[in-house]
């Protein structure tokens, strides 16, 4: 599609069980973003790759989140050992360029519930 | 980190009616993005401002950039339903990320 792609869109999880995200970028482009969105707010960053590079991953809200981009296409956003407070959206964007003020191009985003 | 605040928080509005919301920060602004949100959808860029005092238009919607870039205005004539939804500003920082404001939630009923 011409559009990113996230899956699932939805994600239901017990606490404690471990949940992997997927995001397909738009083709080519070199810049993917992850964000959170918690219920009524604003959508947080948590993590930024150039092609394969993971360059700032100062979002992060702690050591059981991961993400890869092995490729430099792929991206996925891991949550080990999930917590009730982990329940939110979570979106991903990318642009074509890694420098300057570039539009992202926002998922749909994988909306995940953690019971 | 810059902290964006958007008001009001929440508009609830009658079809054809005017109105305006507001993005603002303590600090300078390098560039301002406007995004609308739509239910269970990402969201999506309306435009960017860059240059203090600047305005562009999108149909019925006007965005303004305040002169010392540390404040931005939405201005919608006319609001129709489809005008529902969540508006985000938003300020590009380092590598490119996005810092956004709460954002806006705008009912327009028929």
């Amino acid at each position: 599609g011409a559009g990113v792609s996230q899956s699932p869109r939805y994600k239901v999880a017990k606490r404690g069980q471990d949940v992997a995200l997927r995001c397909d970028p738009i083709s080519g482009h070199v810049s993917l973003f992850w964000y959170q969105q918690a219920l009524g707010q604003g959508p947080e960053f948590l993590t930024y790759f150039q092609n394969e590079a993971q360059l700032d991953k100062s979002g992060l809200p702690s050591d059981r989140f991961f993400a890869e981009r092995p490729e430099g296409s792929v991206s996925t956003l891991k949550i080990q050992r999930t917590q009730q407070e982990d329940s939110a959206v979570y979106l991903c964007a990318s642009s074509n360029s890694g420098t300057g003020v570039q539009p992202q191009h926002f998922g749909d985003g994988t909306r995940l519930s953690i019971l | 980190t810059q902290l964006l605040e958007q008001s009001p928080q929440f508009l609830s509005i009658q079809e054809g009616e005017n109105l305006t919301v507001y993005c603002n920060s303590s600090s300078v602004f390098s560039s301002l993005q406007w995004y609308r949100q739509e239910p269970g959808e990402g969201p999506v860029l309306l435009v960017t401002v860059v240059t203090g005092g600047e305005v562009k238009k999108l149909k019925r919607l006007t965005f303004q950039f305040g002169d010392a870039r540390k404040d931005s205005s939405l201005h919608i004539t006319a609001a129709q339903p489809g005008d529902t939804g969540l508006y985000l500003c938003a300020e590009t920082g380092a590598n490119s990320k996005l810092t956004f404001g709460k954002g806006i939630t705008l009912s327009v009923r028929p």
